[in-house]
C-alpha cells in the first residue's frame, strides 16, 4: 500500500464548477500537510499547506482529518487556468532531515 | 520564484555512459534533495544533502551517487547509465516548512 494515495483521475469539469479532490496516507507520524500544483512538463509548486483547522485561499479551501487519515483540496468556480495535476504531499519527521512523501497526483481538465 | 536552477534541462545519453545533472541554488539553503518523477510512482527521493559535504541516500538510491562542495551546488551522477533511470529528475530546497522545486531535468538513456 501507498504511504499516500490519491484518485488518478482525470476530473473533467466545466468551467465554473466546484470539484474536490482527497487523499488518504498512511502513517499516522505525518506532521505536515500540503498540497502542490504540477503543470504538464513543468515542476510542483506549492499551492498551499494544509492545517488541522483548515484553511481557504480565495477559491482553494484545504481540510484536514487526523482521526480518518483524509486531506481534502475543494476547488470553486474552477478555471480552465486551473487545470493541472495537483499533488497530495505529506511530511514525516525524524532523523537529520524532514522527508516530503508524493502521491501521484489527480488530473484536472477543465473544459470551456 | 526560489531561485533554484537545473542544468542540463534535456538530455539523451547511452546505456553505460556517466551522466552529471547539475542544481544550483542561489540562496543559501542548507537542505537540498533529488528526485526522480515517474508515470504512477509519483516524486521519489534519491539522495539529499544537509550541509557541504553532508549527503544521505532516499528510497531510490541505487545506482546514484551525489556530491555538494559548495553550498549553491547539489550533483547527481549515474555512474553507468541504465534505460531504467529514464526519468524526470527535479532538485529541490527545503524553505520553511516544505520544498521548492527546481525547473527539472529529462533525461533519456538509450
Amino acid at each position: 500500500r501507498k504511504e499516500v494515495e490519491q484518485d488518478p483521475g482525470p476530473f473533467n469539469v466545466p468551467e465554473g464548477a466546484t470539484v474536490a479532490f482527497n487523499c488518504t496516507y498512511s502513517n499516522s507520524a505525518s506532521q505536515s500537510f500540503f498540497w502542490y500544483r504540477q503543470d504538464c512538463r513543468k515542476e510542483p509548486k506549492l499551492l498551499m499547506s494544509v492545517y488541522s483547522s483548515g484553511n481557504e485561499d480565495g477559491r482553494f479551501t484545504a481540510q484536514l482529518n487526523r482521526a480518518s487519515q483524509y486531506i481534502s483540496l475543494l476547488i470553486r468556480d474552477s478555471k480552465l487556468s486551473d487545470s493541472a495535476t495537483y499533488l497530495c504531499v505529506v511530511k514525516k519527521y525524524g532523523g537529520a532531515t524532514n522527508k516530503l512523501i508524493f502521491g501521484t497526483g489527480t488530473l484536472l481538465a477543465v473544459q470551456p | 520564484d526560489a531561485g533554484i536552477t537545473q542544468s542540463p534541462r534535456h538530455k539523451v545519453t547511452e546505456t553505460g555512459t556517466p551522466v552529471t545533472l547539475r542544481c544550483h541554488q542561489t540562496e543559501n539553503h542548507r537542505y537540498m534533495y533529488w528526485y526522480r518523477q515517474d508515470p504512477g510512482h509519483g516524486l521519489r527521493l534519491i539522495h539529499y544533502s544537509y550541509g557541504v559535504k553532508d549527503t544521505d541516500k532516499g528510497e531510490v538510491s541505487d545506482g546514484y551517487s551525489v556530491s555538494r562542495s559548495k553550498t549553491e551546488d547539489f550533483l547527481l551522477t549515474l555512474e553507468s547509465a541504465t534505460s531504467s533511470q529514464t526519468s524526470v529528475y527535479f532538485c529541490a530546497i527545503a524553505y520553511l516548512d516544505t520544498q521548492y522545486f527546481g525547473p527539472g531535468t529529462r533525461l533519456t538513456v538509450l
